[in-house]
């Protein structure tokens, strides 16, 4: 299994450039969600998915959008980058969603927006 | 303002000591977990406590959930420049996917 992989690994945008970030898990599981990761903030929930067609809104959706066409797939689209962007977005999985059952995260997809 | 407060932020140690970090909240939460994460990986999960005064203990690492379900800790016994890390603590509201995370300790073992 290669548990949880997200692509690219880094990426550089210009500000009102759009961008679609990947992630894909092979584990079967049900729930999938987006965190972003800034210094001095932790991981703050952006959205998540409890199955494929299923979505709804973490603590700080704005300016993301997501899809769950497929179980393995959880892409997180940027619309129109800005500067306020720039972060490390982490993708995680789990059987069943909160947090009884483990998350597994990806290794981080690192964002700047020039 | 961090719905989860985890303190210290940084914590330098020599080889062998104990430590205690924390995760403070005015909120209550269904369950809670600790993670590590390494530099340019993403979090790996250490525990998770879902009831009231919960004690687990992985090893030498020794983690408390609150009586009132507001606050864990986590203590390091002989500590091993192999626990450094940022420890991340994710707490559940409601049962309803609604987690949040503390903005961690750093912590760094010198031999």
């Amino acid at each position: 299994n290669a548990g949880v992989t997200q692509t690219p690994k880094f990426q550089v945008l210009k500000t009102g450039q759009s961008m679609t970030l990947q992630c894909a898990q092979d584990m079967n599981h049900e729930y999938m969600s987006w965190y972003r990761q800034d210094p001095g903030m932790g991981l703050r929930l952006i959205h998540y998915s409890v199955g494929a067609g299923i979505t709804d809104q973490g603590e700080v959706p704005n300016g993301y959008n997501v899809s769950r066409s497929t179980t393995e797939d959880f892409p997180l689209r940027l619309l129109s980058a800005a500067p306020s962007q720039t972060s490390v977005y982490f993708c995680a999985s789990s059987y069943s969603g909160g947090l009884v059952s483990e998350q597994y995260f990806g290794p981080g997809t690192r964002l700047t927006v020039t | 303002t961090q719905l989860l407060e985890q303190s210290p932020q940084f914590l330098s140690i020599q080889e062998g000591e104990n430590l205690t970090v924390y995760c403070n909240s005015s909120s209550v939460f269904s369950s809670l977990q600790w993670y590590r994460q390494e530099p340019g990986e993403g979090p790996v999960l250490l525990v998770t406590v879902v009831t009231g005064g919960e004690v687990k203990k992985l090893k030498r690492l020794t983690f408390q959930f609150g009586d009132a379900r507001k606050d864990s800790s986590l203590h390091i016994t002989a500590a091993q420049p192999g626990d450094t890390g940022l420890y991340l603590c994710a707490g559940e509201r409601n049962n309803n996917n609604d987690m949040r995370f503390g903005a961690g300790t750093r912590l760094t073992v010198k031999p």
